[in-house]
């Protein structure tokens, strides 16, 4: 079956401090990956997407960004963070090609920039 | 733009009772909507999946309508419970080609079920 793992769960960090979250799935192939944030009392934000390695789509532009160095792993980078930064995270994966497949989610990062 | 608007923006009902989430979306073309559960500080899970030619999908106490005319769902729950309380999330998926499978998401009703 296939997993996805996030971490870490929590994060504490001061502004201007860097920034790197990652994401990994097992029991899966050339999956679709996804970075999402979740502000409070806002919905889902996709901030980038990944159909595969090196490959990244930045939908919004910002402070982050998004790498792909192995098939199954992505990852949130930031050099400087800024407190509008804060929010949850979420990285999730699809199965590539099929419209109608499900996203799977990670459990989430929390991150409050102080 | 494409958008999904939902409402209420919070509800707080009786364990017990049924309750009607609404969902209206703009995104065209359009490949099929999912109704997620986000309980808090956890990520979404899929509740029920519907294209464009489907009108209704049932998953247990969750039922799903779909108006692809209006562009409108709802989210039915019977029989509340306390562990019905979380976040409901309408997701639709654009018809796109080139792959990315682009999720747009609506901001959520917070359903609260109380004792």
């Amino acid at each position: 079956s296939q997993t996805i793992h996030q971490w870490p769960a929590t994060l504490v960090q001061p502004v201007g401090s860097p920034l790197s979250l990652e994401c990994t799935v097992e029991g899966t192939s050339n999956p679709n990956l996804y970075w999402y944030r979740q502000a409070a009392g806002r919905g889902l934000q996709l901030l980038f997407y990944s159909v595969g390695i090196g490959q990244i789509s930045s939908e919004v532009p910002q402070n982050l960004s998004a790498s792909r160095p192995q098939d199954r792993q992505f990852i949130l980078s930031s050099k400087k963070l800024l407190l509008s930064d804060s929010g949850f995270y979420l990285c999730a994966w699809a199965i590539s090609g099929r419209m109608n497949t499900e996203a799977f989610f990670g459990q989430g990062t929390r991150l409050t920039v102080v | 733009k494409n958008q999904v608007e939902q409402s209420p923006q919070s509800l707080i009902i009786l364990e017990g009772k049924n309750c009607t989430l609404q969902c209206n979306y703009t995104v065209s073309p359009f490949s099929n909507l999912r109704w997620y559960k986000q309980d808090t500080g956890r990520g979404p899970v899929s509740l029920t999946i519907m294209t464009f030619s489907e009108n209704t999908k049932s998953n247990g106490r969750y039922t799903a309508t779909l108006d692809a005319d209006t562009k409108q769902s709802s989210l039915h729950i019977t029989a509340s419970q306390l562990s019905d309380s979380a976040s409901y999330i309408c997701v639709v998926t654009p018809k796109l080609t080139g792959g990315g499978n682009k999720l747009t998401f609506g901001t959520g009703t917070q359903l609260k079920v109380e004792l």
